[in-house]
């Protein structure tokens, strides 16, 4: 079945350094989608990647999808103690003539900040 | 409502009982999924519905789970003879699908956390 591999498992950065966080599928994806968890709470929605190459700012935040479709990833400039949490990226399979379905999320990674 | 909405926020059996967990999406969203994460995991899938039916429930592990949605709003999941393993965040999500004009984005509940002893 579809996998989807987030590396790190765990990143322990200084506030103001730099984050990173890799995602890659064993198969196409239709689109991605990346997700934040606080401790305790439930997965929050950030953003969704659905073009091949597509690169996309929240601020801080910068998603890119590989043109291949079966990577991703979420960079973080100049990190803030807000940013803590696990990142989760969660991918949708292509199966033509759906634009619905589960979700396949990685393992995500877990930031820790340091200020 | 503003946000999709799971009652019990926490919900304590003993091994071998039943549980009902409920799930309230966000009004209009016709599309409706049911995920599970255990400590240190991401959601795991276990089935979604488009509307009333079941349109894939094929991450239900076994035939003790069974969800329904009877008209198209409020889904229940059902475990039957709970064992220990159970024991997780029981997520609900809810969206709108693109060919009904949505965006497809999934938005998640609070979670209900299911202890079995």
């Amino acid at each position: 079945g579809q996998q989807v591999m987030q590396i790190p498992q765990y990143q322990h950065v200084q506030e103001g350094e730099d984050f990173t966080t890799y995602c890659n599928s064993s198969t196409t994806l239709s689109n991605i989608q990346w997700y934040k968890q606080r401790p305790g709470g439930h997965p929050v929605f950030l953003i969704q990647l659905v073009k091949s190459g597509e690169v996309k700012k929240q601020k801080r935040l910068t998603f890119q999808f590989g043109e291949a479709k079966k990577n991703s990833s979420l960079h973080i400039t100049a990190t803030q103690t807000t940013d803590v949490g696990t990142y989760f990226c969660a991918g949708k399979k292509s199966a033509g003539g759906t634009s619905y379905g589960k979700l396949t999320f990685g393992q995500g990674t877990i930031l820790t900040v340091h200020p | 409502g503003a946000g999709v909405s799971q009652t019990p926020s926490n919900k304590v059996t003993e091994k071998g009982k039943y549980v009902e967990l409920r799930c309230d999406p966000i009004s209009g969203h016709t599309a409706l999924y049911w995920y599970r994460q255990s400590l240190g995991q991401g959601p795991e899938f276990l089935i979604y519905f488009q509307g009333t039916g079941a349109a894939d429930d094929s991450g239900l592990p076994n035939d003790r789970f069974f969800a329904v949605r009877p008209e198209g709003s409020v889904s229940t999941l059902k475990i039957q003879r709970t064992e220990r393993g159970d024991s997780a965040v029981y997520l609900c999500a809810s969206s709108f699908p693109l060919d009904r004009g949505g965006t497809d984005t999934q938005y998640f509940g609070p979670g209900t956390r299911l202890t079995v002893l």
